[in-house]
């Protein structure tokens, strides 16, 4: 059973456009969300998080949306970049500021960023 | 500041041999934890070590996968003897809390057994 959610594997976006990865969510109980950016042969990059109790978090080029009445959430980038090209995970965890801190992981997207 | 290091980043072995890797986590970081991510799948957790005591090992399929953290530093996580589906890449990670979630990842070591 899938708790986290990426149900579309790719993504095509021209450079300048903005992309926007989603990703849904069916466990209650995670309260903390997060976005890594992962390149071939390179581990996943930290990118983005956002906790339970916002429903918006931005860091310049990239926002993460929240809607947990609908247990959805998303990732805006703006403008989108070639270097942006890379396969997104969105994660999240129970727990925050407690005792777990256990990551889940969507199967991720692949981004594509066309010049 | 260093990242988390891991050795050796590609593995190839036959099936029923054995293998070890490597995690050097990021300096001062409590927790430490190793991810399988086969092909086309996120990251999925084995282990997680808090200083070097085991906090969670629930999904560590134990009758051939083992990890040890000697020392509250570096940590090894061991496959005896490897199947086919052990293929995959296997990520260290660490973070400074349990806490905060916000885990750093190594580059990861491939391994495909044949």
């Amino acid at each position: 059973d899938q708790q986290v959610k990426q149900n579309s594997p790719s993504l095509s976006v021209q450079e300048g456009r903005i992309s926007i990865l989603n990703c849904d969510y069916t466990n209650s109980m995670f309260d903390y969300f997060l976005w890594y950016k992962k390149y071939p042969a390179e581990g996943p990059t930290f990118l983005i998080s956002i906790s339970s109790i916002k429903d918006k978090n931005e860091d310049g080029r990239f926002t993460v949306f929240l809607n947990k009445s609908a247990k959805h959430l998303s990732l805006h980038i703006v403008p989108s970049q070639p270097g942006d090209s890379a396969v997104y995970f969105c994660a999240a965890s129970a727990g925050y500021g407690g005792s777990q801190g256990n990551l889940i992981f969507g199967k991720g997207t692949k981004l594509s960023v066309k010049p | 500041e260093a990242g988390v290091a891991q050795s050796p980043r590609y593995k190839i072995i036959e099936k029923r041999q054995s293998v070890a890797f490597w995690c050097n986590p990021i300096s001062g970081h409590a927790t430490l934890y190793w991810y399988q991510q086969i092909l086309g799948q996120g990251p999925k957790l084995l282990i997680q070590f808090q200083n070097n005591g085991v906090v969670d090992d629930s999904q560590l399929p134990k009758d051939r996968f083992s990890a040890e953290r000697l020392k509250g530093v570096d940590s090894t996580l061991k496959i005896q003897p490897a199947k086919l589906e052990d293929s995959a890449v296997y990520l260290c990670a660490s973070s400074s809390t349990r806490a905060t979630g916000t885990q750093y990842f190594g580059p990861g070591t491939r391994l495909t057994v044949l």
